[in-house]
């Protein structure tokens, strides 16, 4: 069974602090994205990435793909109240079109 | 990327009763995926549904509990028939991108509490 387990499952930071948000798996993955939820809303997805070793940066937040392809960090520097919400790592189940999502990571920034 | 509307958006309703969940597309896609989602968790696939065939409902999830319908590549509906408080949660339909990595697009879902 593919699982994806995402740590902290809950993260409360002041405004201008740095953050990792970490998705780890026993498996090995073709691909992984992000997604952030915010209430009310469905999840947007950020970023997906491809290559072991793969970093890509979106303005204030760093999506790292680990090199056996099993895991994913992500990093958001100086963060803001804008940042809250509920962030989810996903990935293609093999030899199929769904999706498996991470177990959630709760971020919330305090101004 | 798609854009993605549902209805309602949120509704309370008694034990026992069925409310069905539209989704619509503003663009033809093949895949349509339908979730629940308890508040400030991750989500649970209940179906995947493609035009002209039956759902696909995953492990937990039954036809005759939550029929689906895809009468054509813009739309679907999810029923929640005879609800007990227990299924309250967010219903969440989403359509599968373009791109060769199963990106999905979803829709704001529906907040759905049942007393």
């Amino acid at each position: 069974t593919q699982l994806l387990e995402q740590s902290p499952q809950f993260l409360s930071i002041q405004e201008g602090e740095n953050l990792t948000v970490y998705c780890n798996s026993s498996s090995v993955f073709s691909s992984l994205q992000w997604y952030r939820q915010e209430p009310g809303e469905g999840p947007v997805l950020l970023v997906t990435v491809v290559t072991g070793g793969e970093v890509k940066k979106l303005k204030r937040l760093t999506f790292q793909f680990g090199d056996a392809r099993k895991d994913s960090s992500l990093h958001i520097t100086a963060a803001q109240p804008g940042d809250t919400g509920l962030y989810l790592c996903a990935a293609p189940s093999y030899n199929t079109d769904k999706l498996i999502f991470g177990t959630g990571t709760r971020l919330q920034v305090f101004p | 990327s798609a854009v993605i509307s549902q209805k309602p958006s949120r509704d309370i309703c008694q034990r026992g009763t069925s409310l069905t969940i539209q989704c619509q597309v503003d663009s033809q896609v093949t895949m349509m995926f339908w979730y629940r989602q308890q508040p400030g968790q991750s989500l649970t696939l209940i179906a995947t549904a493609n035009q002209g065939s039956e759902a696909t409902y995953e492990s937990g999830f039954v036809i005759d509990k939550f029929p689906i319908s895809r009468p054509n590549l813009t739309f679907s509906t999810l029923t929640v028939s005879n609800m007990s408080p227990e299924d309250s949660s967010i219903y969440l339909c989403s359509v599968s991108g373009t791109s060769a990595y199963n990106e999905q697009f979803f829709g704001p879902g529906t907040r759905l509490t049942v007393l």
